[in-house]
Formats: structure tokens, C-alpha cells, sequence
């Protein structure tokens, strides 16, 4: 069964601690992603990584940090100096295909920080 | 930077009643994609628009791509309680690159 998965579903931590979201996919996509989803705001790209061992900014990365050791996982750490840390985050992965690069979504983490 | 609007924000119509969101970007695109939300879910991937003008249908949608690649709409006949949902454009600015730009979306509600 070929997916995104995200884990945990919920995550709560005490500010100033830092944290990190799994995201694993089995789709032999080559690109993935991490967004941000806050009421109103639409989807906000944190980091995205084209290739293995390659990641690029988004709009917001200052207080983020990914990796992408391994072309199934791309894990994103959000640190103490992200000022605003509670939200929905979303992962996702895509390949190009028939001249598509459809985005392929994960189930999300909602991070709760107080 | 770049920006991609979306209106309107939210959206309640009777069941039957038709429904449409705009998107309009601040930049040429080179593709438009759409998706859509269920409450407590995630965006699932509509349909791509690429070409200048370009429509296309899926059964009660129907997507249209402008003439100038910068704004797009997505149109529902007669809406249905399964329609509900937040949906979403999101504009591709190069051809290779798969960085997308999303929306605020347009949540839509249907009482029956």
C-alpha cells in the first residue's frame, strides 16, 4: 500500500524545546516537501528537496531545519527559535510524470507548543 | 514575491446552486494546479492546467486556465453535501521546478 505517512498525528511540546516531524514516503517520488497550514493562511512552503542530500528554502524556513539522507524520508525539525510553532504541518512528495507534477499529500502532524 | 490570491475565502450554498473560486497570480505561470481538502483531511491533487485558455472538465467541474497564464477558476454545478471542502489553486512557476505557490483556498460549505 503505497503512501505518505507522518507521524504522530498529534504532538504536544513545552517552548523551547526542539522538535522533529517524520515524514516517510514509499512512492519513489524524487521531490518532497514540507508545508505549514494555519487557519486562513492557506499552505506555506517550509523546505522542499528536489534530489537526495539537496533541500532548498521555502517562504518561511527561518526556525526549520530538514534533512534528506535517504530519498523515502524527509524529516524537518522545528526548532526553539521558530517563534510561532503551533500549526499543521504537511508533507508531501511528487514525481514528474506525463508532464505532471502532482503533489502527493501525508495525513499531517498537528504540533501543539505551550 | 510572489503571490497567488484566491477568492473568495469562504463560500455557503443552497445544494443544486452552482459555485466558483478565483485565483489570480501576481505572475505568469507556467501551470496551475488544484486541489481539494475534506474537513480534518489533506489536499488531494484535482487536475493541471498548462496550456494558455485551457479548460477542462471532470463531471460537475470545470477548470479554466487564462489567456494570459495568471488567473484561474474552478466552477461547480450544482453542488452536492459531498462537494464541502476547502479547495485550493496552486501556481507553478517553471516548468522544471516543482516549488508550487498555493492559494489561501476558498472553503465551501452546502446545506441540503
Amino acid at each position: 500500500d503505497g503512501g505518505i505517512t507522518q507521524s504522530p498525528k498529534y504532538l504536544f511540546r513545552k517552548e523551547g524545546q526542539n522538535v522533529t516531524l517524520s515524514c516517510e514516503q514509499n512512492l519513489n517520488h524524487d521531490a518532497m516537501y514540507w508545508y505549514r497550514q494555519d487557519p486562513g493562511q492557506g499552505l506555506r512552503l517550509i523546505y522542499y528537496s528536489q534530489i537526495v542530500n539537496d533541500f532548498q528554502k521555502g517562504d518561511i524556513a527561518e526556525g526549520y531545519s530538514v534533512s534528506r539522507e535517504k530519498k523515502e524520508s524527509f524529516p524537518l525539525t522545528v526548532t526553539s527559535a521558530q517563534k510561532n510553532p503551533t500549526a499543521f504541518y504537511l508533507c508531501a512528495s511528487s514525481i514528474y510524470l506525463a508532464g505532471i507534477y502532482e503533489q502527493y499529500f501525508g495525513p499531517g502532524t498537528r504540533l501543539t507548543v505551550t | 514575491g510572489q503571490q497567488v490570491m484566491q477568492i473568495p475565502q469562504y463560500q455557503h450554498v443552497q445544494e443544486g446552486e452552482d459555485f466558483t473560486t478565483y485565483c489570480n497570480s501576481s505572475t505568469t505561470l507556467s501551470n496551475i494546479q488544484w486541489y481539494k481538502q475534506r474537513p480534518g483531511g489533506h489536499p488531494v491533487f484535482l487536475i493541471q492546467l498548462v496550456k494558455s485558455g485551457e479548460v477542462k472538465k471532470q463531471k460537475r467541474l470545470t477548470f479554466q486556465f487564462g489567456e494570459a497564464k495568471k488567473n484561474s477558476s474552478l466552477h461547480i454545478t450544482a453542488t452536492q453535501t459531498t462537494d464541502v471542502g476547502t479547495y485550493f489553486c496552486a501556481g507553478g512557476l517553471t516548468q522544471a521546478g516543482t516549488a508550487l505557490i498555493f492559494g489561501k483556498g476558498t472553503t465551501l460549505s452546502v446545506s441540503s
